[in-house]
């Protein structure tokens, strides 16, 4: 089993929709997680951090359960630059300076 | 631009060669990693350095793989023997304290490596 998981998508929608993204983890002990964006042959990037009483930045909303071990992502009003794939991230217990990716979720905005 | 650089971008060679790539990180960062990125798939964790000593390696890493920074400022991985499957994007970051203290890793552009 991989030690994250995401659906890989893609999730094809319309400008102003609103879309959501799921990740699961493995390891119980795990301590931090993030959503990264990574546009199309570029570098990943930090979008935000996902505290256990969630957070918002903006149009993005990210949750955690860590009874579940899953880790959400939320777009509002999704707009065509939002086109990417996110990647899921986490640190584990032991491993606090080795972030582990999920294989990603591309998302495709379209007018 | 101060930004993480990777060089070369490309790196075509033929198997059983020898590659190395060169990693400049942001240069007041003193953490700097290695991933390893193949289409579809997410950023795969190599190896990591705090200053000049190497902290930890992934299993995934065979012995035809070594990485140095021998200065605690620029690194390189080599790749010695290569196959077919080492094909991939080659991925640097560095950043400035513990990284799963706020997550930011920042990735330089990558190293695409092609193994005919």
């Amino acid at each position: 089993r991989k030690e994250v998981e995401q659906d890989p998508g893609p999730f094809n929608v319309p400008e102003g929709a609103t879309v959501a993204f799921n990740c699961t983890y493995s390891n119980s002990a795990s301590q931090s997680f993030f959503w990264y964006r990574q546009d199309c042959r570029k570098e990943p990037k930090l979008l935000m951090s996902v505290y256990s009483s969630g957070n918002e930045d903006g149009r993005f909303t990210a949750q955690l359960n860590r009874a579940s071990q899953y880790i959400s992502l939320l777009i509002r009003d999704s707009k065509l630059s939002d086109s990417a794939t996110y990647l899921c991230v986490v640190t584990f217990s032991g491993g606090y300076n080795k972030l582990i990716f999920g294989a990603g979720t591309r998302l495709a905005v379209h007018p | 631009d101060t930004g993480v650089s990777q060089d070369p971008r490309h790196k075509i060679t033929k198997r059983g060669q020898n590659v190395t790539f060169r990693c400049d990180p942001i240069s007041e960062h003193n953490r700097l990693y290695w991933y390893r990125q193949t289409l579809g798939q997410g950023p795969e964790f190599l190896t990591y350095f705090q200053n000049e000593a190497q902290l930890e390696k992934s299993r995934l890493l065979s012995d035809r793989f070594s990485a140095e920074r021998p200065k605690g400022s620029f690194s390189t991985l080599e790749i010695q023997r290569t196959e077919q499957g080492d094909s991939a994007m080659y991925l640097c970051a560095s950043s400035p304290g513990v990284a799963g203290e706020n997550g930011e890793l920042f990735f330089g552009e990558g190293s695409r490596l092609t193994v005919l």
